[in-house]
């Protein structure tokens, strides 16, 4: 299974943009590239999704490198609700199993 | 609104007992739904894979004879843990595929302590 790396933490100021970056190496030709975030004792909430293309949506942006070992999930104007651990995960092969790394613990200050 | 519900929020048992934790899928039908178990401060980890009407798919390290998992219906899923113990404390969640492929939605989680 294609595994993620991602930086333990990261901090933002309210306003700018955060940009986290994901490493997925040994990624294949048909993975997809998820994000999800997960606030603090709730289920995790799906943010976006790529292949092979950047991809923007109400949320976020996802900028995924033309050789796709990583990928940055953008987050325009952060807010203090933002402040939430951040998964980049890759969907594995044909199945339809999500397998979690380790995340990105996001702290949006004021 | 809500995709996934979980059943109970939160649950407190003694060592030795059993609990089940339902898993429904409100808006459509599942024939595979996801169960997720998250110890504090660490990440999501997959359980195992429920099959309706077949037998669940277990990843590896996880036993089969103490996570039982049934799932019934297109729109319903328990996980029960037996014989529980205090490190079988966590966060237990579970997940389902929408209707297009390509958004997994999780339900709230249950947090189950054994005392």
């Amino acid at each position: 299974d294609a595994k993620t790396t991602q930086p333990p933490s990261m901090d933002c100021a309210e306003g700018r943009a955060a940009n986290l970056p994901c490493n997925h190496s040994t990624i294949s030709g048909n993975e997809y590239v998820y994000w999800y975030r997960q606030i603090h004792s709730q289920g995790p909430q799906y943010i976006i999704h790529g292949l092979k293309n950047n991809e923007t949506n109400e949320m976020a942006s996802l900028i995924i490198t033309e050789d796709r070992k990583s990928s940055t999930l953008i987050l325009p104007h952060a807010t203090l609700r933002d402040t939430a651990v951040y998964y980049c995960i890759v969907r594995v092969g044909d199945t339809d199993k999500l397998i979690f790394g380790t995340g990105t613990r996001l702290q949006v200050f004021p | 609104g809500a995709v996934v519900s979980q059943h109970p929020s939160w649950v407190i048992c003694k060592s030795g007992t059993s609990v089940k934790i339902e898993c429904r899928s409100l808006d459509f039908q599942a024939t595979t739904m996801f169960w997720y178990r998250q110890f504090p401060k660490q990440s999501l980890m997959l359980m195992a894979t429920s099959n309706e009407g077949s037998k669940a798919t277990y990843e590896q390290g996880v036993e089969k004879d103490k996570f039982l998992i049934n799932h019934a219906s297109l729109t319903l899923s328990t996980l029960t843990v037996t014989s529980a113990h205090p490190e079988d404390s966590s966060f237990y969640i579970c997940s389902v595929w929408g209707s297009t492929p390509y958004e997994q939605y999780f339900g709230p989680g249950t947090r189950l302590t054994v005392t």
